[in-house]
């Protein structure tokens, strides 16, 4: 029930285009879902984040899509960059001890000129 | 601003061994937890310090115990080490403040540990 399922495993797309990634999660006590960007060599670190009070939100040209009843959340990104080549992670927790975070298992993303 | 720092960066042991790796938060953080990252895969949450005690707990065993010290610095200790222990093992803080909700984590670059 701790699960968090992300898809896919890796993604390739061309600058310009708007990579999707999806994730799963099956414990509905969960109320804060972050998304994390991870360079190579580097530590997670912290991209967009959203409550299940709202279905979307805009950070850039980071959107997080939030669907509650199908406990289904969706990053997308903009007008990507070769620079966005990274590998993300979707997340889950409480929103209250929220250090606790599930990981999904992570898409690696690679953008081409 | 220094970040997260964490050392060793990389390390090898053996089947059996004890290790330590250690962890200092950001500046102005007081609360640091800890991740294991095996390769190709999500973190997943080992402990969290908050005040020189562990206030949450991942499903993991015995064999893997923490301290905070009074500077708010942490180590997490990792007894009778298996192969599969081999991993990237990430620290986090953050400032557990008045405010009660979802506080950023800031992460480290990691310490990874390969047991032969």
């Amino acid at each position: 029930q701790q699960q968090v399922k992300q898809s896919p495993q890796s993604l390739i797309v061309q600058k310009g285009g708007i990579p999707i990634i999806n994730c799963a999660y099956e414990n509905t006590a969960f109320d804060y879902f972050p998304w994390y960007q991870q360079f190579p060599g580097k530590g997670p670190a912290l991209l967009i984040a959203i409550r299940p009070d709202v279905s979307e939100k805009k950070e850039g040209r980071f959107t997080i899509s939030f669907n509650k009843s199908a406990k289904q959340f969706s990053l997308h990104i903009m007008d990507s960059q070769p620079g966005d080549s990274a590998t993300y992670f979707c997340a889950a927790s409480l929103w209250f001890g929220n250090e606790k975070l599930t990981f999904g298992t992570g898409t690696r993303l690679t953008i081409i000129p | 601003d220094a970040g997260v720092t964490q050392s060793p960066t990389h390390l090898i042991k053996t089947r059996g061994q004890q290790v330590t790796l250690r962890c200092s938060p950001k500046s102005g953080h007081d609360t640091v937890s800890w991740y294991q990252q095996a390769l190709g895969q999500g973190p997943q949450f080992i402990f969290q310090y908050y005040e020189e005690e562990e206030r949450q707990r991942g499903n993991f065993p015995d064999r893997f115990s923490g301290h905070q010290f009074p500077n708010y610095s942490s180590e997490l200790n990792v007894n009778a080490l298996l192969l599969g222990d081999s991993a990237l093992y990430l620290c986090a803080s953050t400032l557990t403040g008045a405010f009660s909700g979802a506080n950023v984590l800031t992460f480290g670059a990691g310490s990874r540990l390969t047991v032969l």
